[in-house]
């Protein structure tokens, strides 16, 4: 069962890069089932697709971030990064890393989340 | 792109039945036949429940259900129980290879 675990800084001041980390275990990153994902949901707030990369290195993003959004992939260590560029405080969020197979058209699983602030 | 439409909240006594609709666009929910909706408790992540508007994963308990007419999918909790109390999701396809969350609903179990 593929298990997914974000990490990163949980306090990033504004107009800095937000950068987090999901770790990938129990499966392998580089399957073409596939694409790995960023989704985050400011408190209190709804769920908002940051975007996703493919094995291959394809990368598709939400139109609203895509200036500032950077999405990549380490296969030699089992990770996929998230670079979210000068940020505000509206980037305040808990971030979670999943897994989207596009053999069933779900986002499943879902690492545990981070908050991550943005603040001063 | 805009996120999916979906009421605030919704509640049902248990054993009773609550639907909760989800509405977007022809560029989305009514274009496509990828609807997914999410389960998620205080603090957790969310759990999927509902993929490709209607089919349930190994382990949903069939009292979910989901369909779509047009640009509207819905979610069906029959036969609530205490565990439904929680805030859902809906997800929809939005074309080039973007996706979309709706706006959340809590249900609540009286």
């Amino acid at each position: 069962q593929v298990q997914l675990q974000e990490s990163g800084p949980g306090l990033v001041k504004p107009s800095q890069t937000l950068s987090l980390t999901c770790t990938v275990s129990g499966g392998s990153i580089s399957s073409g089932d596939y694409y790995w994902t960023w989704i985050r949901q400011p408190p209190g707030k709804g769920l908002e697709w940051i975007g996703y990369i493919y094995y291959s290195g394809s990368t598709y993003y939400n139109p609203s971030l895509k200036s500032r959004v950077t999405i990549s992939l380490d296969t030699s260590k089992s990770q996929f990064s998230l670079k979210l560029s000068s940020v505000t405080a509206a980037d305040t969020a808990v971030y979670y890393c999943a897994s989207f197979n596009w053999n069933y058209n779900w986002f499943d699983p879902w690492g545990q989340g981070t908050l991550v602030t943005v603040s001063s | 792109q805009s996120a999916l439409t979906q009421p605030p909240s919704a509640s049902g006594s248990p054993g009773q039945s609550v639907t909760i609709s989800c509405t977007g666009t022809s560029s989305d929910v009514g274009g496509y036949n990828y609807v997914s909706w999410y389960q998620q408790h205080p603090g957790k992540a969310p759990k999927l429940m509902i993929y490709e508007v209607s089919k349930r994963p190994s382990g949903v308990p069939d009292r979910f259900s989901g369909s779509k007419s047009g640009n509207t999918a819905s979610l069906t909790v029959s036969g609530l129980q205490a565990e439904d109390e929680a805030d859902y999701y809906c997800s929809s396809y939005a074309g080039s290879n973007h996706y979309v969350f709706g706006t959340g609903t809590k249900v609540t179990v009286l």
